[in-house]
């Protein structure tokens, strides 16, 4: 089993949409927690981390259910800017701290 | 600031060859590391380094070396490139511990004809 599993999507939504992405992980040590976003051809780069208690960022919101290993990302309000490839990425303790384990990603394309 | 750079962007090698990836930081992290990235696997990590001088292997280390001999830079050496190692590779560092965003570089698309 993958470490960490996502929504394969794609998913397709027009503006305006709410969205939301799962993700879950088989490591019960994982200690951090972050979604990343990759545009088309280009780095990942940090969207939110995600905390026990859940947090918000503008339209985002990103929620942990440590009994359930499991994340989730929610978008309200879809803009066409939001279209890329959003990774779930753990980061487990003990060995290297700086290590990060991504899913595979869920592309999302936001259509007009 | 320049964050993470990599040269080339760009790279098209024949089986055999062999080359070096750069990558360099102005940020002062400890914590540097490469990964390819493939369709449909995800972004995998090959190695990585927690200070000048420490280097260990990652998930998929083979046919790949490191060094660490400043904080600066990490170069990636492909020692007898294969067409299996066509991917874009990213660099990335961070400040050491569990909470530390990672910055990545913009990637080296390579190819192995």
């Amino acid at each position: 089993r993958k470490e960490v599993e996502q929504d394969p999507g794609p998913f397709n939504v027009p503006e305006g949409a709410t969205v939301a992405f799962n993700c879950t992980y088989s490591n019960s040590a994982s200690q951090s927690f972050f979604w990343y976003r990759q545009d088309c051809r280009k780095e990942p780069k940090l969207l939110m981390s995600v905390y026990s208690s859940g947090n918000e960022d503008g339209r985002f919101t990103a929620q942990l259910n440590r009994a359930s290993q499991y994340i989730s990302l929610l978008i309200r309000d879809s803009k066409l800017s939001d279209s890329a490839t959003y990774l779930c990425v753990v980061k487990n303790y003990g060995g290297s701290q700086g290590n990060l384990i991504f899913g595979k990603g869920t592309k999302l394309s936001v259509k007009p | 600031n320049a964050g993470v750079t990599q040269t080339p962007k760009f790279q098209v090698l024949k089986t055999g060859q062999s080359m070096t990836l750069q990558c360099a930081q102005d940020m002062n992290h400890e914590y540097m590391s490469w990964y390819r990235q493939d369709p449909g696997m995800g972004l995998r990590l090959i190695h990585y380094s927690v200070g000048a001088g420490i280097t260990d292997q990652g998930e998929v280390p083979n046919g790949y070396n490191v060094s660490r001999s400043t904080t600066e830079d990490f170069p990636l050496r492909l020692l007898s490139a294969a067409p299996s190692q066509t991917s874009v590779y990213f660099c990335a560092s961070s400040y050491l511990g569990n909470s530390y965003e990672q910055y990545f570089g913009p990637g080296t698309r390579l190819t192995v004809t």
